[in-house]
């Protein structure tokens, strides 16, 4: 069974600090694929990188990297130079090739602090 | 561009009662999903569809129906909509040629059963 775990409920960092939020992953199948979405107050899901699991670099979309630890199954987000705009729920996802579902973390509340 | 677009916004429905929520997609995607949100429990999957005619359940079914009669529409039925379905719905959809085939989400239907 596939299983996304963030251990962190919720982080407050100062503006302009870089940040990290954890994200383990447990799946038998040597094919998946690992998502980030960010969830501001307002609501929505918006996609911000994936990383799959050949792939030979870590994944990275402007200010955000996924670094990605295939042997410790960890797929944690990093923020640099954090914004107040970065103030949301982020979730981390993943999909098991062959699988319909994308499967969800419970979320990492994150505070940027002026 | 509308993306993915769900109606209602907002509900709240008296137990027993029935409703739709009605998810709509332009983008021609193959794949089409509902999700629920709940405080603490990121999103689970309810049910979802790999094409036009075709649905399949996902980790929490029970007191849903849906149905998907055109490819882009994919409507979420309560028959008898109890307090334990007060939540966020989700519905997104998916290309299953897009590299790393990552959803698109709607805004959501807030939904309270009393």
């Amino acid at each position: 069974a596939q299983k996304i775990t963030q251990t962190q409920p919720g982080m407050f960092v100062q503006e302009k600090e870089a940040v990290t939020l954890d994200c383990t992953y447990d799946t038998s199948d040597p094919s998946y694929g690992l998502f980030w979405y960010k969830q501001p107050s307002s609501g929505e899901m918006i996609f911000l990188i994936y990383q799959g699991s050949y792939d030979q670099q870590n994944a990275t979309e402007g200010r955000y990297s996924l670094n990605f630890q295939k042997a410790r199954k960890s797929a944690n987000l990093v923020i640099s130079a954090s914004q107040l705009g970065d103030s949301a729920m982020y979730f981390c996802a993943m999909r098991v090739r062959g699988a319909q579902k994308l499967v969800f973390g419970q979320g990492t509340r994150l505070t940027i602090n002026p | 561009n509308a993306g993915v677009t769900q109606t209602p916004k907002f509900r709240v429905l008296k137990t027993g009662q029935s409703m739709t929520l009605l998810c709509a997609q332009d983008m021609n995607h193959e794949y089409m999903y509902w999700y629920r949100q709940d405080p603490g429990m990121g999103l689970r999957l309810i049910h979802y569809s790999v094409g036009e005619g075709t649905t399949a359940k996902g980790e929490v079914p029970d007191g849903y129906n849906v149905s998907r009669l055109k490819k882009q529409n994919f409507l979420l039925g309560l028959e008898s909509a109890a307090p334990s379905q007060t939540s966020v719905y989700f519905c997104a959809s998916s290309d299953r040629t897009a590299g790393g085939e990552k959803l698109f989400f709607g805004s959501g239907t807030q939904l309270s059963v009393l």
